[in-house]
This record gives structure tokens, C-alpha cells and sequence, in this order.
């Protein structure tokens, strides 16, 4: 079975900057392009971030543009998440979640972690 | 950007049929894909391609996608079904994925 598990969620100030990681195993990570879905409290789900599984190709929502950056490395079967210029709009649970290779959708999610932006 | 539209709640007596609709423009020519969220964990793909079941999901759980909705049905309706439905989409014009707002489902 696919295992994804997040890590590095926290508490930041706004203004501050974060890194997620994504550890994964039971599956060949290299050939699967990758995501991260973000939920903020009693809200509905996000994408926020898109890559292909070399790398080459990344998409970004309106709303982290230019302020988040998705990255990978396959020799670490492991997703990033390097978020800056944080605001408390990014306060969330955000979620590695794996896409299919059929489809664009998310056949796999992680358990995920919390960030949370306060003063 | 693409917008998918939900009804915010939807609520079933056990045994009777729910039916959750994901309203976008054209969504028919788009392929729908569908996640249930119970509180506290992460979601889990339920429908996919409009009217596909991934392995291990109820029969009970079907789709269908024609002009500007689509729409989640659950038959048979079980206590263990209530939960969080999104609806989901690749917006090609965008390179971005969408959701839906979500419909809350509760069995009476």
C-alpha cells in the first residue's frame, strides 16, 4: 500500500517561511508526478501545487504564486513545499497527495500536517 | 478560473438514495472525479472518470456527468457514508486543479 507521510508543519509568524516534506515508499516515487491539497480549519480542500516526476513541469495556484516553491528529489523519494512570505490565509492542514497515472486526480493523500500562521 | 459549485448539505434517511451534484460550466466535457473526507482523516477517491469505482469502493457509490452537472449518488445509504464529498476537475485551460466548494452528507 502507498505511504506518504508529511512532516515539518508548525507555528510561523506571518511574514516567516516553512519547508514541508513528503516521505514516500511502497511505490515507485520517480515515476509519479506529485501535489500538495491544503485544508484550512473547517474549510473545504485546495491545490496548491503541482509536479511532474522528473521535475521539469510545475503548476501553482493563483494563490501561492511567486510565494511557494514545489520541488522533489527522486533519489530521496521525497515531495517539498518550500513556503514563503507566509500570511495567516496559508493556515492549514496541507496534504502530499500522490496523482494518478490514468488521470488527473489525487489517488493517494498523506495523513498530513498542520501549519499554522500567527503572531 | 473554473468554478465547481455543491450544495452545502445534503441529508438521507439509512437505506434511501443520496444524490450530491457538482455544477460547472460544460462540466460534461470534462472528466469528474469524486473524494470522500470523514472528520479528521484525508480524503479517499470514491468515483473517478464520471462514473468509475477505484478498487475496494462500494457498488452503492456511482456517478454520472452530462451538460453543466454532475452528479454523486449513493444508494443504500449506510451511517458510515456520512461524511465530506468534493467533487474534482483538471481545468486545461489553467493547468490548475479544482474542487468543488463540498457537500456535507448526513444520515438521519
Amino acid at each position: 500500500e502507498v505511504q506518504l507521510v508529511e512532516s515539518g508543519g508548525g507555528l510561523v509568524q506571518p511574514g516567516g517561511s516553512l519547508r514541508l516534506s513528503c516521505a514516500a515508499s511502497r511505490f515507485t516515487f520517480s515515476s509519479y508526478e506529485m501535489n500538495w491539497v491544503r485544508q484550512a480549519p473547517g474549510k473545504g480542500l485546495e491545490w496548491v501545487s503541482f509536479i511532474s516526476s522528473s521535475g521539469s513541469t510545475i503548476y501553482q495556484a493563483d494563490s501561492v504564486e511567486d510565494r511557494f516553491i514545489i520541488s522533489r528529489d527522486n533519489a530521496k523519494n521525497s515531495l517539498y513545499l518550500q513556503m514563503n512570505s507566509l500570511r495567516a490565509e496559508d493556515t492549514a492542514v496541507y496534504y502530499c497527495a500522490r496523482d494518478s497515472d490514468r488521470f488527473p486526480l489525487f489517488d493517494s493523500w498523506g495523513q498530513g500536517t498542520l501549519v499554522t500562521v500567527s503572531s | 478560473s473554473y468554478v465547481l459549485t455543491q450544495p452545502p448539505s445534503v441529508s438521507v434517511a439509512p437505506g434511501q438514495t443520496a444524490r450530491i451534484t457538482c455544477g460547472g460550466n460544460n462540466i460534461g466535457t470534462k472528466s469528474v472525479h469524486w473524494y470522500q473526507q470523514k472528520p479528521g482523516q484525508a480524503p479517499v477517491l470514491v468515483v473517478y472518470d464520471d462514473g468509475d469505482r477505484p478498487s475496494g469502493i462500494p457498488e452503492r457509490f456511482s456517478g454520472s456527468n452530462s451538460g453543466n452537472t454532475a452528479t454523486l449518488t449513493i444508494s443504500r445509504v449506510e451511517a458510515g457514508d456520512e461524511a465530506d464529498y468534493y467533487c474534482q476537475v483538471w481545468d486545461s485551460s489553467s493547468y490548475h486543479y479544482v474542487f468543488g466548494t463540498g457537500t456535507k452528507v448526513t444520515v438521519l
